[in-house]
């Protein structure tokens, strides 16, 4: 079965200063990985995901994460923290039911402060 | 906007009582999806309808249940209501593509609280 962790249920950065949020997942399979984003009071958002091309992956709003294979990792990093990256981000993990389709098991979360 | 409406937005009962939360997914998305989220039990995947049919269960209780609709829209209903069902429900859709790579869109949630 599939599954992700994500380390640190509570993350604090300084604005300016580097976001690594981290995630480890186990995966029989090689896996599809994702990166979601919530704000306050809303619905989940794509960040990136990670389909098996390229193992750096580009997201929105200046995030990127690193499929590292021998580390069964999908880091997510932002160079520089801004006040509005403080939010809940979820890390998912896809794998296939008996019927073909996917099915999205989410980590725990873990949630970005971003201090001035 | 994801293209994802829920509605209600906020729906306040009784334990005991029954309720149906309603989602219409993305145009153009045959799959539907079920979450819960609470704060002792995080994000927590329900049920996955494609294009009508059932294709995948999580943790969803048996006093829960869903139905896709041939418009496509789902609703989630919720019976025998208790103080623990209290909280935000989710839809979410994608396209439904087989292979793992889709990516789910989600509604703004349904705030669920059992008095």
């Amino acid at each position: 079965a599939q599954s992700v962790t994500q380390l640190g249920s509570h993350v604090s950065v300084s604005e300016g200063a580097l976001v690594l949020l981290r995630c480890n997942y186990s995966s029989s399979v090689p896996p599809y990985l994702f990166w979601y984003v919530q704000y306050p009071n809303q619905g989940l958002q794509l960040l990136l995901k990670y389909t098996s091309a390229a193992t750096l992956v580009k997201g929105i709003n200046g995030f990127e994460a690193e499929f590292k294979k021998s580390e069964t990792s999908f880091h997510l990093t932002k160079p520089s923290a801004h006040m509005s990256d403080a939010a809940e981000y979820f890390c998912a993990v896809t794998h296939m039911n008996s019927g073909g389709y996917q099915k999205v098991t989410f980590g725990t979360g873990t949630k970005l402060q971003v201090i001035p | 906007d994801s293209g994802v409406t829920q509605t209600p937005k906020h729906l306040i009962t009784a334990t005991g009582q029954r309720v149906t939360l309603r989602c219409s997914p993305r145009s153009g998305d045959l799959s539907v999806y079920w979450y819960q989220q609470s704060l002792d039990q995080g994000l927590q995947f329900l049920i996955q309808y494609y294009n009508g049919e059932e294709r995948a269960k999580g943790n969803i209780l048996e006093r829960f249940s869903a139905q896709q609709f041939p418009d496509l829209h789902s609703e989630l209903n919720l019976s025998s209501l208790e103080l623990g069902d209290s909280a935000l429900y989710f839809c979410a859709s994608s396209v439904g593509r087989a292979g793992g790579t889709d990516t789910q869109y989600f509604g703004p949630g349904t705030r669920l609280t059992v008095l």
